[in-house]
């Protein structure tokens, strides 16, 4: 079964940094673009970052400088590393695929992962 | 950056049509994408490249796109279709940037 499972998600403090996961069944993420997208509580969905099969890696402004998109091939995980974390970042974080038929859209989607960014 | 606009909310019968739009500059120039997110639930695709279904979405989910105005179109509506819709393009216009609109929310009477 194809399917996307995140973790990592939890409380932090403003300044704080957070490493979110991403585990991959049923095809390979180094194969495919995969993104991260959030959505904050009650508000609409926010590309946060993409990594390419080649690896290549784009970021919004909103998270440019603070966040790292990463993969382990090995693992078949797609990583987030969030640093000086805010609380407008403050969402349910999920991964999605953009697959290889068309990768301007996202198939596959994980249930998402809940980052609260609170003193 | 580019901006893509919705209606915040649209109303239908059950068994009549919705129609949903999608507002951008030119956006008949680019592929749009169409996501149905239930409360509580991940985002699912339901159109692709304007008009696509992926297997296993009902074909009463249809979509176009011209001029300034993309358009999701649900026909026979069903009180399972009632949730948010959000509409995505690929803006490649310097670094790559995938951009959703302020999202639908479809209540079915």
């Amino acid at each position: 079964e194809v399917q996307l499972v995140e973790s990592g998600g939890g409380l932090i403090q403003p300044g704080g940094s957070l490493r979110l996961s991403c585990a991959a069944s049923g095809f390979t993420v180094s194969s495919n673009y995969m993104s991260w997208v959030r959505q904050a509580p009650g508000k609409g969905l926010e590309w946060v970052s993409v990594i390419y099969s080649g690896g290549s890696t784009y970021y919004a402004d909103s998270v440019k400088g603070r966040f790292t998109i990463s993969r382990d091939n090995s693992k078949n995980t797609l990583y987030l590393q969030m640093n000086s974390l805010r609380a407008e970042d403050t969402a349910v974080y999920y991964c999605a695929r953009a697959p290889l038929d068309y990768p301007e859209a996202f198939d596959i989607w994980g249930q998402g992962t809940m980052v609260t960014v609170s003193s | 950056s580019y901006v893509l606009t919705q209606p915040p909310s649209v109303s239908v019968a059950p068994g009549k049509t919705a129609r949903i739009t999608c507002g951008g500059n030119n956006i008949g120039s680019k592929s749009v994408h169409w996501y149905q997110q239930k409360p509580g639930q991940a985002p699912v695709l339901v159109i692709y490249y304007d008009s696509d279904r992926p297997s296993g979405i009902p074909e009463r989910f249809s979509g176009s796109n011209s001029g300034n105005t993309a358009t999701l179109t649900i026909s026979r509506v069903e009180a399972g279709d009632e949730a948010d819709y959000y509409c995505q393009v690929w803006d490649s216009s310097s670094d790559p940037d995938y951009v959703f609109g302020t999202g639908t929310k479809v209540t079915v009477l």
